[in-house]
């Protein structure tokens, strides 16, 4: 079963403008991930955000999470074509360290 | 190697055969991970290994996967009896330890059973 729930499922923005995703979960956790996945291969981790964190940054990358919504946003800057691929967060269910995926946000930036 | 490795990249097999998928993971790392990724979804949990023992392997979907890891390294994901339901890219993930840490990804195995 998933338990991460990405929102919206296709975003389509203009390079340059900002792109940003929305995951949402159902039990507690000890951490969120986020990755991004190309051409349906290969998942590349982006950040980790842990449960007493509610800000972190990396480059141009911008994750929030809001523990009492069960919640978490990442946030692309300046967007590029390159971003183009598919977001996913993922959650450790219960403490297990056994990641549990949403079912992605499917960016495309166009040039 | 610098990444996690699998292999093969590609497969496929007619339904009722026996498949083996091999997962090399980051030297070092002693958490090794199986996911089974469908279509247009996340990927799903299979099974998880720390060191020679399968720590959990709630997610195998039932007896036909098994799955090994004899040496502490090297994993192979078996499939016996393939079905047609089974086609999916299997990725394997490995971490430094267990606990909490970022899972590194290879770039998977297409299974195709026709």
């Amino acid at each position: 079963s998933q338990q991460g729930e990405e929102d919206p499922q296709a975003l389509s923005i203009q390079e340059g403008e900002n792109a940003t995703m929305n995951c949402s979960y159902k039990t507690s956790i000890n951490n969120l991930q986020w990755y991004r996945q190309n051409s349906g291969r290969g998942l590349v981790h982006l950040i980790l955000i842990r449960s007493n964190e509610r800000e972190k940054h990396s480059g141009r990358l911008r994750v929030t999470l809001d523990t009492s919504k069960k919640s978490s946003s990442l946030l692309i800057t300046a967007s590029r074509a390159a971003d183009t691929a598919s977001y996913f967060c993922a959650t450790d269910e219960g403490g297990a360290n056994n990641l549990f995926f949403g079912t992605g946000t499917r960016l495309t930036v166009i040039p | 190697g610098a990444g996690v490795s699998q292999t093969p990249s590609n497969k496929v097999t007619e339904k009722g055969k026996y498949v083996e998928l091999r997962c090399d993971p980051i030297s070092g790392h002693t958490a090794l991970y199986w996911y089974r990724q469908s279509l247009g979804q996340g990927p799903e949990f299979l099974i998880y290994f720390q060191g020679t023992g399968a720590a959990d392997d709630s997610g195998l979907p039932n007896d036909r996967f098994f799955a090994v890891r004899p040496e502490g390294s090297v994993s192979t994901l078996k499939i016996q009896r393939t079905e047609r339901g089974d086609s999916a890219v299997y990725l394997c993930a490995s971490s430094l330890t267990h606990g909490y840490n970022e899972q590194f990804f290879g770039p998977g195995t297409r299974l195709t059973v026709l």
